[in-house]
């Protein structure tokens, strides 16, 4: 069964500094895996996904995410974090082509706190 | 904005009711997701309809339904209502849905509340 597990709750950054959101992943096959930020009262936003080649995907807003085959890792990054980067974070994974679906997978979800 | 449209956007209602979610994708998706997003379950898929027929099932208690129409707007359906349904209910949409490389776009929800 594909999982993503997103080991820490809450993350604290100060602005400037950058920014690390952890995410891991279990599928059977090849990845494919999505970021999705969550501003309070609002939907979720696409940030960027991996689905093959360079292991390090650019998204929206600055964002991107390294791709880590042996550790099974699609991390988060930012070079330098802004108050406004304040959000829930969340890192899904969608089934294998064989599935036939595109539904999407969660992790439990990152607060990220980005203090002035 | 997404373009994904959801109505209503606050729904508050008694245990034992029965309400209907609507869910507008954007122009062009044949795909229609819902998911549920509350504290203790986090964001769950429930279920995909594509291009008008039921592509996956998740998650989803038999009391709650779901159709996707000819003009590809689908209605999420939700019958004899309980406390623990309060959550936010997330509409997506993609183009295809068929394969997992399809990116997903949100509506902004509806946030359900159970008295």
């Amino acid at each position: 069964a594909q999982s993503v597990a997103q080991p820490e709750d809450q993350v604290n950054v100060a602005e400037g500094n950058p920014l690390t959101v952890k995410c891991t992943y279990s599928v059977s096959g090849n990845p494919y895996l999505f970021w999705y930020v969550q501003y309070p009262n609002r939907g979720l936003q696409f940030l960027l996904k991996y689905i093959t080649g360079d292991n390090l995907v650019k998204g929206s807003y600055g964002f991107e995410a390294e791709f880590n085959k042996s550790q099974t890792s699609f991390h988060l990054k930012k070079p330098s974090a802004l108050v406004s980067d304040s959000a829930l974070y969340f890192c899904a994974v969608s089934p294998p082509p064989s599935s036939n679906t595109g539904k999407l997978i969660f992790g439990q979800g990152t607060t990220l706190q980005v203090k002035p | 904005d997404s373009g994904v449209t959801q109505t209503p956007k606050h729904l508050i209602t008694a245990t034992g009711q029965r309400v209907t979610l609507r869910c507008s994708p954007r122009s062009g998706d044949l795909s229609v997701y819902w998911y549920q997003q509350s504290l203790d379950q986090g964001l769950q898929f429930l279920i995909q309809y594509y291009n008008g027929e039921e592509r996956a099932k998740g998650n989803i208690l038999e009391r709650f339904s779901a159709q996707q129409f000819p003009d590809l707007h689908s209605e999420l359906n939700l019958s004899s209502l309980e406390l623990g349904d309060s959550a936010l209910y997330f509409c997506a949409s993609s183009v295809e849905g068929t394969t997992p490389t399809d990116t997903q776009y949100f509506g902004p929800g509806t946030r359900l509340t159970v008295l």
